[in-house]
């Protein structure tokens, strides 16, 4: 049973405008998500991240909101660039329990383009 | 460069052999989580080792097993391999036991092909 989900695999969006990458989870255990950006050939890098007492997180252009009662994140990129086109992994962790780690979902494609 | 270093790049091996991947975790860091992504799948965490001892175990098949050496540096070999196995691995480290807040940092992975 998958824990975090990222049920759309791909978006394609025009280059200054806004990208919304979303994700949903079931465990009401996590308690810290993070996004991770990944570029072929290469490992994922974290990108940002939110702790369950917040429900907002911005850096530069990314900014990370979540929506606890509707177990709801999402990822804005304003504006978005070409350089952004990446796969973009959701990721969930149960902080304070201890034997986990990061759950990922299955990532977003997203294609940004000129 | 992330600073995780995994070895090899590329491996390509027949059904039913074993092969032994790599990882060498960004200095400092105790922590070194091994993760598998197939087709279509995302990032798949089969085992966590903290300092030497295994932490928390995902979807990690029986045919598979992991260790982490006194130096730090972790394996995780894979037997009896099958043509399903066919993945990316990915091996992460952070500095802690958990690494939620501030995330794992990921090497660049060791593509592996079962034909």
């Amino acid at each position: 049973d998958q824990q975090v989900k990222q049920n759309s695999p791909s978006l394609s969006v025009q280059e200054g405008r806004i990208s919304i990458l979303n994700c949903d989870y079931t465990n009401s255990m996590f308690d810290y998500f993070l996004w991770y950006k990944k570029y072929p050939a290469e490992g994922p890098t974290f990108l940002i991240s939110i702790s369950s007492i917040k429900d907002k997180n911005e850096d530069g252009r990314f900014t990370v909101f979540l929506n606890k009662s509707a177990k709801h994140l999402s990822l804005h990129i304003v504006p978005s660039q070409p350089g952004d086109s990446a796969v973009y992994f959701c990721a969930a962790s149960a902080y304070r329990q201890a034997g986990t780690a990061l759950i990922f979902g299955k990532g977003t494609t997203l294609s940004v383009s000129s | 460069d992330s600073g995780v270093t995994q070895t090899p790049k590329h491996l390509i091996t027949a059904t039913g052999q074993r092969v032994t991947l790599r990882c060498s975790p960004r200095s400092g860091d105790l922590s070194v989580y091994w993760y598998q992504q197939s087709l279509d799948q995302g990032l798949q965490f089969l085992i966590q080792y903290y300092n030497g001892e295994e932490r928390a175990k995902g979807n990690i098949l029986e045919r598979f097993s992991a260790q982490q050496f006194p130096d730090l540096h972790s394996e995780l070999n894979l037997s009896s391999l099958e043509l399903g196995d066919s993945a990316l691995y990915f091996c992460a480290s952070s500095a802690g036991g958990t690494g939620a807040s501030y995330g794992y940092t990921f090497g660049s992975g060791t593509r592996l092909t079962v034909v």
